[in-house]
């Protein structure tokens, strides 16, 4: 079955430290990976996808086809970088919606 | 340009009485979806639209949920006889198309409280 797994509701961390938001999934075939976030009274919206390698406000995520894992990270948190974030999957080049792991609030306190 | 917007902002109902949510996606989006985002919950699917067709209803959570677009733009979720349960955020999302590599574009919600 395809499925992604945000195993952490809730992720609290210093100022300054570092971050790593994990997400796990299961995909038979090569699949994209998104992460998608939603500040506080923000629209959610598109942070990184895997394909365009990009580092997006200091966040960067490797897929790991072995682990299965996309896991969010970023060295220094920021007061800013508290928000809501999803982990989401897409058949590569399918006709498919995104499939969506349950969210991971992370708190970055000062 | 205009991104997705929703209306109304908030909704307050009485339990039993029906709704309606709206949709306006970013103009030439084939794509529309309507997720629900409850209280501590992640997001729940509902329903996608391509073009004007739904082709899979199977997330909408009971049949008093309903969803349709007209012109291959706006689109209404309709909630009948509603619960205390349907108490949530509605999201709308376009996309250019319904590939989903395609980012999503979201718009800011419809905060439905039940009463």
């Amino acid at each position: 079955a395809q499925r992604v797994t945000q195993p952490e509701k809730l992720l609290s961390v210093f100022k300054g430290a570092p971050v790593e938001l994990k997400c796990n999934y299961s995909y038979s075939g090569s699949p994209e990976l998104f992460w998608y976030v939603q500040y506080s009274r923000q629209r959610l919206q598109l942070l990184l996808r895997h394909i365009s390698r990009e580092s997006i406000k200091g966040f960067t995520a490797d897929l790991n086809k072995g682990e299965t894992s996309f896991h969010l990270k970023k060295p220094f948190a920021q007061e800013e970088d508290s928000a809501m974030y999803y982990c989401a999957l897409s058949g590569q080049g399918s006709n498919y919606q995104l499939i969506w792991g349950a969210g991971t609030k992370l708190i970055i306190k000062p | 340009g205009a991104g997705v917007s929703q209306s109304p902002s908030n909704k307050v109902t009485e339990k039993g009485k029906d709704v309606e949510l709206r949709c306006d996606p970013i103009s030439g989006h084939t794509a529309l979806y309507w997720y629900r985002q409850s209280l501590g919950q992640g997001l729940e699917f509902l329903i996608y639209f391509q073009g004007n067709s739904a082709p899979d209803k199977s997330g909408l959570p009971s049949d008093r949920f309903s969803a349709e677009r007209t012109g291959g733009s706006v689109s209404t979720l309709t909630i009948q006889r509603t619960q205390q349960e349907d108490s949530a955020v509605y999201l709308c999302a376009s996309s250019y198309r319904i590939a989903g590599g395609d980012t999503q574009y979201f718009g800011p919600g419809t905060r439905l409280t039940v009463l």
